[in-house]
């Protein structure tokens, strides 16, 4: 069923660093890619999302690229907080279905 | 609204026995999503149902989980019998239909331990 490939698994940055998540994916149905952030004992809640007529998108500190012609996306986070330390998952759904697939997902852990 | 709730929050049983969990949507949400989450294998999709009906079953890993959806404002997923790898935490999740590309909302989920 793992259609998205994400990577890393792990992440450790300072404070003030700019983690880097990639996802990859095979199927050329997919058009609608949001990215999930999980704490710990909570269930995951979407972040940001793009769609691929647009190369980047930017929710404050967030920010999705993408590259269509790769079959790729990536989520940068700016200025990265310890509050942003979660687990964080891209995903993806293509046109004719409501299937959700998930990446397996990023622990990202921010030090002051 | 109250958001997509699961229950129970956990669950300890013995090999063997029957394990239900149970899921209440998001009011006026007409796709619904069971999934399992595991450190090796992260969020497996199981099962999606669309206005009540069973859409897609192709991740339910084997004929000892079942799901249904008997109404818009309740799903159960039922394992028999349990055994301990089913050990992990289930997410209940639910949108408005995915042609309009919309949130997935997810429940708190149910931590299942199958001892």
């Amino acid at each position: 069923q793992q259609q998205v490939k994400q990577s890393p698994q792990s992440l450790i940055v300072q404070k003030g660093g700019i983690p880097i998540i990639n996802c990859a994916y095979e199927n050329t149905a997919f058009d609608y890619f949001p990215w999930y952030q999980q704490f710990p004992g909570k269930g995951p809640a979407l972040l940001i999302a793009i769609r691929p007529d647009v190369s980047e998108k930017k929710e404050g500190r967030f920010t999705i690229s993408f590259n269509k012609s790769a079959k790729q996306f990536s989520l940068h986070i700016m200025d990265s907080q310890p509050g942003d330390s979660a687990t964080y998952f891209c995903a993806a759904r293509s046109y004719n279905t409501d299937k959700l697939i998930f990446g397996t997902g990023t622990r990202l852990q921010v030090f002051p | 609204d109250a958001g997509v709730i699961q229950s129970p929050r956990h669950e300890v049983t013995e090999m063997g026995q029957e394990v239900t969990l149970r899921c209440k949507p998001i009011s006026g949400h007409n796709s619904l999503f069971w999934y399992r989450q595991t450190m090796m294998r992260g969020l497996e999709l199981l099962i999606y149902f669309n206005n009540n009906v069973p859409i897609d079953d192709s991740g339910m890993p084997e004929d000892r989980f079942s799901a249904k959806m008997p109404n818009a404002s309740f799903s159960t997923l039922k394992i028999q019998p349990s055994e301990p790898r089913d050990s992990a935490v289930y997410f209940c999740a639910s949108s408005l239909p995915g042609q309009m590309n919309t949130e997935a909302f997810f429940g708190q989920g149910t931590r299942l331990t199958v001892v």
